[in-house]
């Protein structure tokens, strides 16, 4: 399958910094990658969605200025958490879909990086 | 809008037989997925059913019925290993959205 690379896989911040986070495509180009937040024992939300070349879409109440995402390559998503504080901290992860794969974009599988567990003091 | 339910917790025996169930209420249903995610660790991709029945691969097989909106995720032959979370994900819009998951606990 699809690897997809994430990092930093721990961070640890005070209040009020910014901590970026990259989602890397190692073997195949992702026009797409979604980035996902995890809180503890709970579900996977959908945050946003990045595109190639274009303005991120973010789901319903997901602050865009607060959660920076950048899609400049077709290998490459980064999600900054500006003026991080403690109740954003959280397990993100970003995916991506294979475009090589048949079925079209709704075919449901999502190639995940490993998470980045941010911690914010 | 869209939601998933499925158990929140199943416990069974190591070598028995689970059936997880999902039911789902979404518009532009594209297909129906499961996915697996061990405690720390990122959620990986199980199966994916599209039209209606079942698809079996090794030890997990997963059903559809798109016209009753419910989907199950079978596990044969439990292995300590399989003591994960499993979430069901629809596809819509182009993007996967996820049940909140169910997390099994296997007895030995």
């Amino acid at each position: 399958g699809a690897v997809v690379s994430q990092h930093p896989s721990w961070v640890i911040c005070k209040s009020g910094t910014s901590v970026k986070i990259e989602c890397r495509s190692l073997d195949f180009q992702a026009t797409t990658m979604f980035w996902y937040r995890q809180f503890p024992k709970q579900s996977l939300m959908l945050m946003a969605t990045s595109n190639e070349g274009s303005k991120a879409t973010y789901e319903q109440g997901v602050e865009k200025d607060k959660f920076l995402i950048n899609h400049a390559s077709l290998t490459l998503s980064t999600l900054t958490v500006t003026s991080a504080h403690p109740e954003d901290s959280s397990f993100y992860i970003c995916s991506a879909r294979d475009s090589r794969l048949a079925g079209g974009p709704n075919t449901g599988e999502l190639f995940f990086g490993e998470g980045s567990r941010l911690t914010v003091l | 809008g869209q939601s998933l339910e499925q158990p929140s917790e199943v416990t069974a025996v190591e070598g028995a037989i689970v059936q997880i169930n999902c039911t789902y209420q979404t518009s532009g249903f594209y297909g129906l997925s499961w996915y697996q995610q061990h405690d720390g660790g990122a959620p990986t991709f199980l199966s994916y059913n599209a039209l209606d029945g079942l698809e079996e691969t090794g030890r997990f097989s997963s059903f559809l019925s798109r016209s009753d909106s419910y989907g199950y995720l079978l596990l044969q032959e439990l292995q300590m290993k399989d003591s994960a979370s499993y979430f069901c994900a629809v596809g819509r819009d182009d993007k996967i959205i996820f049940g909140k998951g169910t997390r099994l606990h296997i007895l030995p």
